[in-house]
């Protein structure tokens, strides 16, 4: 099946530094990817669509100056928290969707990013 | 607004028992439905379902839609230990051309006991 591949799987870092984190579609092309956040024994709140070669759309209430989104190519979009603060500490997941007609367009996700802003 | 919710939260079972995890919706521009397994990290595909009515198997997990009713149900039988995670249903939506999102469920948390 279809691989996305996320990095990192976890990062620990202080308060007021940005951390990026990249989401990979190893053997297929995503033209739309999407990131969501997930807390401890929530579901996954999506955050933001990316499109390759556009600006990504933001879900109502996310901070599109704090979250940013960067989808350069079919195969790579990039979340960066800017500026983290211990809020935005979360378990953060990507997901590709394939290009209509290969394997049902359906979604394939990362294995997620875990992110603890001290 | 839109809407998608799971019953019940938590489940807890002895191995070898038949369980029914339930998932309605209230959405609009409705696609698909979809369930995950989600266990440590990152969800995985179990199904997705686009017509009422069309039983979907693999193995000892099925799933149905009821597109007038508005909901869907996953059944697990003879459940084993492994089975224990989170089930996660999803609904498709059409956002805007030709993408879609995801809108997700609470989620089940199912704990299969030996």
């Amino acid at each position: 099946g279809a691989v996305v591949s996320q990095h990192p799987s976890r990062v620990i870092c202080k308060s007021g530094t940005s951390v990026k984190i990249e989401c990979r579609s190893l053997d297929f092309q995503a033209t739309t990817m999407f990131w969501y956040r997930q807390f401890p024994k929530q579901s996954l709140m999506l955050m933001a669509t990316s499109n390759e070669g556009s600006k990504a759309t933001y879900e109502q209430g996310v901070e599109k100056d704090k979250f940013l989104i960067n989808h350069a190519s079919l195969t790579l979009s990039t979340l960066t928290v800017t500026s983290a603060h211990p809020e935005d500490s979360s378990f953060y997941i990507c997901s590709a969707r394939a290009l209509a007609g290969v394997n049902g367009g359906e979604l394939f996700f990362g294995e997620g990013s875990r992110l603890t802003v001290l | 607004e839109d809407k998608v919710v799971q019953s019940p939260l938590s489940l807890v079972v002895h191995e070898g028992d038949t369980v029914t995890l339930n998932c309605s919706y209230e959405v609009t521009n409705f696609r698909s439905l979809l369930w995950y397994k989600q266990e440590k990290k990152a969800p995985t595909f179990l199904f997705m379902l686009t017509s009422s009515g069309i039983e979907k198997k693999s193995g000892r997990l099925s799933s149905i839609l009821d597109k007038k009713e508005l909901f869907s149900i996953l059944n697990i039988t003879a459940t084993q230990t492994g089975d224990s995670a989170i089930y996660l249903c999803a609904v498709s939506l059409r956002s805007g051309g030709s993408n879609y999102k995801l809108t997700f469920g609470k989620g089940t948390l199912l704990t299969v006991n030996p």
